[in-house]
């Protein structure tokens, strides 16, 4: 168990409205990474965070935003979400001087 | 041509049989490779690490082909439990602020009775 929660754990919504995914962990990593996941497809890096308030693109990061005001939550936002954002949603963390990187349960987003 | 590549199968074996994936990567100065299972649904687990030629853990044996630029693995006498999806997952490096990792779409593994 990698100590991490998200929720919501799944969620369907429409196009156009805003979404916030909430990846939260319990002992104080410093990098923590937004992943999606789609048939066909490896994991693929949205954004990644290296310490509070310091975040960085990924390779898939267009049309979302992320925020870390705390160590231990690391928020995912669509701010208009579009169909092709339907994916499964992982976070995951590198515990310190590590390269493994484990992840949290996900959340399936439906965008209709 | 992808930076991680694992045939997607799915590989269907019989109980107690042998079965070997292959991984191909792209980047030639890559040093370390991960395995992850991940089951219908669920989050993707770290199984393995490999940081030099091979690592074995029970059942399972990773290898890493550098002149090749594949990494196996072996999974000896399967059993029902093995059923999953096995990801392959390449260190690329460090990318300016945080070391770079790329997933293979995985690769299916259905062991039978």
């Amino acid at each position: 168990d990698a100590g991490i929660t998200q929720s919501p754990r799944h969620k369907v919504t429409e196009t156009g409205t805003p979404v916030t995914l909430r990846c939260h962990q319990t002992e104080n990593h410093r990098y923590m990474y937004w992943y999606r996941q789609d048939p066909g497809h490896g994991l693929r890096l949205i954004h990644y965070s290296y310490g509070v308030k310091d975040t960085d693109k990924g390779e898939v990061s267009d049309g979302y935003s992320v925020s870390r005001s705390k160590t231990e939550d690391f928020l995912l936002t669509l701010e208009s979400a579009t169909s092709s954002q339907t994916s499964v949603y992982f976070c995951a963390i590198t515990p310190g001087g590590g390269l493994e990187q484990f992840f949290g349960p996900g959340t399936r987003l439906t965008v209709l | 041509r992808k930076e991680v590549e694992q045939d997607p199968g799915p590989f269907n074996v019989p109980e107690g049989a042998t079965v070997a994936f292959n991984c191909t990567y792209s980047n030639s100065a890559s040093q370390s490779f991960f395995w992850y299972r991940q089951d219908c649904r669920k989050e993707p687990k770290l199984l393995m690490s490999v940081y030099s030629s091979g690592n074995e853990d029970g059942r399972f044996t990773a290898q890493l082909n550098r002149a090749s630029q594949y990494i196996s693995l072996l999974i000896r006498d399967s059993k029902l439990s093995d059923s999953a999806t096995y990801l392959c997952a390449v260190n690329m490096g460090w990318n300016g602020g945080y070391n770079k990792l790329i997933f293979g779409a995985g690769t299916r593994l259905a062991v039978h009775p």
